[in-house]
């Protein structure tokens, strides 16, 4: 079974520069997040996504981030512009539903992003 | 206060050795309890879930839930170097299952 993908796998951008990420996540998985993970700190939802409506955006910065999934299959996250606290792994999760207390994720292995 | 807690460590034991790692949640009402691994340069992945309280074990590895000190705990007998990583614990924060994390605690098994 493949697993999540993401891409790129690494990204240097200068500040105020803009920067987008791809995920596909497992196919027929229902759900996908998104999740930022600040070195040193566990993950930090940013949205989720269930098909291709959105379910929380409560911590996503949204005069900066943006998120879309298509179809309800593939999902790009956007960063314009960026800052330098916006170096961070940014992880694509997927599940198979939502709605139950013990829904296994599955992550990509992310996209390092380090802005300058 | 946060969510959900953790010992960032890092934490370094002997190969063979019991590991005991520990976190601690605010909210009563959390009911699941998942325990994920993450290696360097990858995504986390599920190692443990546990509902309410009491204990799971999975070969070499233990969760424990105590509601009453909302403290939750994984331990890892004979650990052995491929356990060397960061475990994360976690919890649904609301019935939409967003998922939320401890900071994590890196461990180091040394050979």
């Amino acid at each position: 079974e493949a697993g999540v993908a993401q891409s790129p796998r690494y990204k240097i951008i200068e500040k105020r520069q803009s920067v987008a990420f791809w995920c596909n996540p497992i196919s027929g998985h229902a759900t996908l997040y998104w999740y930022q993970q600040i070195l040193g700190q566990g993950p930090k939802l940013l949205i989720q996504f269930q098909n291709n409506g959105v379910v929380d955006d409560s911590q996503l910065p949204k005069d900066r981030f943006s998120a879309e999934r298509l179809k309800g299959v593939d999902s790009t996250l956007k960063i314009q512009p960026a800052k330098l606290e916006d170096s961070a792994v940014y992880l694509c999760a997927s599940s198979l539903d939502r709605g139950r207390g013990n829904e296994k994720l599955f992550f990509g292995s992310g996209t390092q992003l380090s802005v300058l | 206060q946060k969510e959900v807690e953790q010992d960032p460590g890092p934490l370094s034991v002997p190969e063979g050795a019991i590991v005991s790692l520990n976190c601690t949640y605010s909210n009563s009402a959390f009911q699941y309890f998942m325990w994920y691994r993450q290696y360097s340069r990858k995504g986390p992945e599920l190692l443990m879930y546990t509902y309410s309280s009491g204990n799971k074990e999975d070969g070499r590895f233990t969760a424990q839930v105590d509601k009453s000190s909302k403290y939750i705990s994984l331990f890892i007998r004979d650990s052995q170097p491929s356990d060397s990583a960061t475990y994360l614990c976690a919890t649904p924060y609301s019935s939409a299952s967003k998922i939320i994390f401890g900071s994590g605690t890196r461990l180091s098994i040394r050979p």
